[in-house]
């Protein structure tokens, strides 16, 4: 069972380069989001999705960009890496009821800004 | 708005020694509570988790009960091993958020010695 891939799990970048993190589910669900996680500061969110089509910020959306055309994928553009980008980005996906509930995460992206 | 505070580690224990971890949050609505884990290398999972007051989650030998007067929901496992060793986040989702987000604490990294 794949569940929810990220590609690349590794990546170095200079300053100004732009990217794209890929994400990918196969387990149908609506709700697709992306999280970075930095030392002492948990998980903060990104942006996420709630169906194709249908996109919104979260916690910190400055300096990045997504998608979604499919149900299956959620990429995040980083449209001029900085340092202060650098960290460990995870796509997360679930299904939708009244509120969010148990999130199935990628195995994360460690992305690195020089 | 809606947050999650967790004791800060590294929390340091042998081997089948007792463990708690605690977690308090604060929420304006009546939140569902997750403990979720990270093993080195990979993406979180879920642990266990509680809807509604007075609720236990169990899972693997841990524990947290959902303690709404407190507003607490403190981990618990009676004896340790070393490949319990990971990152612990505590969790929340919030109805009265919509279906933005979970909400997740800093994280207690867990280092069992033999």
């Amino acid at each position: 069972n794949a569940g929810v891939t990220q590609t690349p799990k590794f990546q170095v970048l200079k300053t100004g380069q732009s990217m794209t993190l890929q994400c990918a589910q196969d387990m149908n669900h609506e709700y697709m989001s992306w999280y970075r996680q930095d030392p002492g500061m948990g998980l903060r969110l990104i942006h996420y999705s709630v169906g194709a089509g249908i996109t919104d910020q979260g916690e910190v959306p400055n300096g990045y960009n997504v998608s979604r055309s499919t149900t299956e994928d959620f990429p995040l553009r980083l449209l001029s890496a900085a340092p202060s980008q650098t960290s460990v980005y995870f796509c997360a996906s679930t299904t939708i009821g009244l509120a969010i509930s148990e999130l199935f995460f990628g195995e994360g992206s460690r992305l690195t800004v020089l | 708005g809606d947050s999650v505070t967790q004791m800060e580690g590294p929390v340091t224990l042998s081997e089948e020694a007792f463990l708690t971890i605690n977690c308090t949050y604060t929420a304006t609505g009546y939140p569902s509570l997750f403990w979720y884990v990270q093993y080195p290398g990979e993406g979180l999972q879920l642990l266990l988790k509680a809807t509604k007051a007075d609720d236990k989650g169990s899972n693997k030998g841990f524990e947290a009960t959902y303690r709404k007067e407190t507003t607490s929901f403190h981990l618990e496992k009676g004896s340790v091993q070393v490949s319990d060793s990971a990152v612990y986040f505590c969790a929340l989702s919030d109805p009265s958020e919509g279906r933005r987000a979970l909400t997740f604490g800093s994280g207690t990294r867990l280092q069992v010695q033999p």
